[in-house]
């Protein structure tokens, strides 16, 4: 699976968007771009996740450079419960071997009242 | 609410100890995950079962044996761990991987100790 890259953290303002970038460059033409999140101590959630096209669902949207060299997430009016570590993964759907997914470092969001 | 259960939530054990970690999923999913997420380390995958099969061992060490007797369940078996493995651990599951669509389902982790 292609590497990821995300920023250590971010700080957002509740009600404000929020907008976690990710660079995946080495991404191929199998590979689908995931993002989960973790709350403190709580196992990771689904978000949501792409191919190419930009997909929205009632958590957040996910925004999908033509190159599908970077993406980003939107959060788009942050709370305090969205304050977690976002994760974004890409992944080759056709895989067989289950949905195994390889977590980075993934981004600390803070928001701030 | 994921619909993955995890059992215990907490964990103190002693290094001589036996003791089991439980997962069960209400999904109706046919693979099922252990991941260990040890502090400021991101989440390492253990252990992959597809329909009661492992069909996944990420080097872990033989003190941490899995056990899936059917679909719904899964169990890690620990036995003379070490202070580095306090961690927490994760069960997650997912549909098969034919109609799958990448998404797991993770529960809320037990937190082990390990004195």
């Amino acid at each position: 699976d292609a590497k990821t890259t995300q920023p250590p953290s971010m700080d957002c303002a509740e009600g404000r968007a929020a907008n976690l970038p990710c660079n995946h460059s080495t991404i191929s033409g199998n590979e689908y771009v995931y993002w989960y999140r973790q709350i403190h101590s709580q196992g990771p959630q689904y978000i949501i996740h792409g191919l190419k096209n930009n997909e929205t669902n009632e958590m957040a949207s996910l925004i999908i450079t033509e190159d599908r060299k970077s993406s980003t997430l939107i959060l788009p009016h942050a709370t305090l419960r969205d304050t977690a570590v976002y994760y974004c993964i890409v992944r080759n759907l056709r895989e067989t071997s289950g949905s195994r997914l390889t977590f980075g470092e993934g981004t600390q969001l803070t928001v701030n009242p | 609410e994921t619909g993955v259960t995890q059992t215990p939530r907490h964990l103190v054990m002693g290094m001589t100890n036996k003791k089991s970690l439980k997962c069960e999923q209400h999904l109706g999913h046919n693979a099922m995950y252990w991941y260990k997420q040890s502090a400021k380390k991101p989440l390492e995958l253990m252990f992959v079962y597809n329909f009661k099969e492992q069909t996944e061992n990420n080097s872990v060490p033989s003190r941490f044996s899995p056990e899936c007797p059917n679909s719904s369940h899964l169990f890690l078996h620990l036995h003379t761990l070490q202070p580095e493995d306090s961690a927490l651990y994760l069960c997650a599951s997912s549909l098969d991987p034919g109609t799958n669509t990448g998404e797991l389902f993770f529960g809320e982790g037990s937190r082990l100790t390990v004195l």
